[in-house]
């Protein structure tokens, strides 16, 4: 059974940092983009990037460009997406998601609650 | 970038009732980079539809896509109880996006 599993939620302060994963199992965790979205309270998904582990290169939508890094260890099948500087504004559920064919995403992660509060 | 608008934001159906949701591209997306996902109250979403009308494994034949160009819809034949969720659509060409989404409730 191929599966995403992530990391667990996180409450951080605002200028803290943070990586969460996401680690595959049951396919060939190189051979397929992996991508990131982000869900705010109450909001739809949005896109953030995705990383071919194979080589780990690494593609960003515009809106978060220079806002996360993402990166992957392909020794042990994980994905990470890092903040160095939280914000209240990052509060959100992240998902990871295999990309498969063209580019549809499937499976999903069961997501990752990050909460930035003082 | 591709913007995606969903309509309505709110459908209220009955079970047993057919219903239509749509999406609209602001620019012409392929139809093989088209998708659509159903999302659970605190569940991840998962694959209904992909390349605009195919059905992602396991997804029952009352859910089925269709359209081309800017204009794409989702249909599920007979509302079941689970059914009840919000649904997105996506395009996945060179920077993905999805819609805002469209909730589907119990009236």
């Amino acid at each position: 059974e191929v599966q995403l599993v992530q990391s667990g939620a996180e409450v951080k302060k605002p200028g803290e940092s943070l990586k969460i994963s996401c680690k595959g199992s049951g396919y060939s965790f190189t051979s397929y983009w992996i991508g990131w979205v982000r869900q705010m309270p109450g909001k739809g998904l949005e896109w953030m990037g995705i990383i071919y582990p194979g080589d780990s290169d690494t593609r960003y939508s515009p809106s978060f460009q220079g806002q996360v890094t993402i990166s992957a260890d392909k020794s042990i099948s994980t994905a990470y997406l890092q903040w160095s500087s939280l914000k209240a504004s990052d509060t959100a559920m992240y998902y990871c998601a295999r990309h498969v064919g063209l580019g549809w995403f499937d499976p999903w992660g069961q997501g990752t609650l990050v909460t930035v509060s003082s | 970038e591709i913007v995606l608008t969903q309509s309505p934001g709110t459908l209220s159906l009955s079970p047993g009732e057919r219903a239509t949701l749509s999406c609209r591209a602001s620019q012409s997306v392929s139809s093989s980079y088209l998708a659509w996902y159903q999302q659970k109250p605190g569940q991840a979403p998962r694959l209904l539809i992909y390349g605009a009308s195919s059905r992602a494994t396991g997804i029952p034949d009352r859910f089925s896509g269709s359209g081309s160009g800017t204009d794409f819809t989702l249909t599920i034949s007979r509302l079941e109880p689970e059914d009840f969720a919000v649904y997105y659509c996506q395009q996945y060409g060179s920077s993905p996006t999805f819609g805002q989404g469209t909730k589907v409730e119990i009236k």
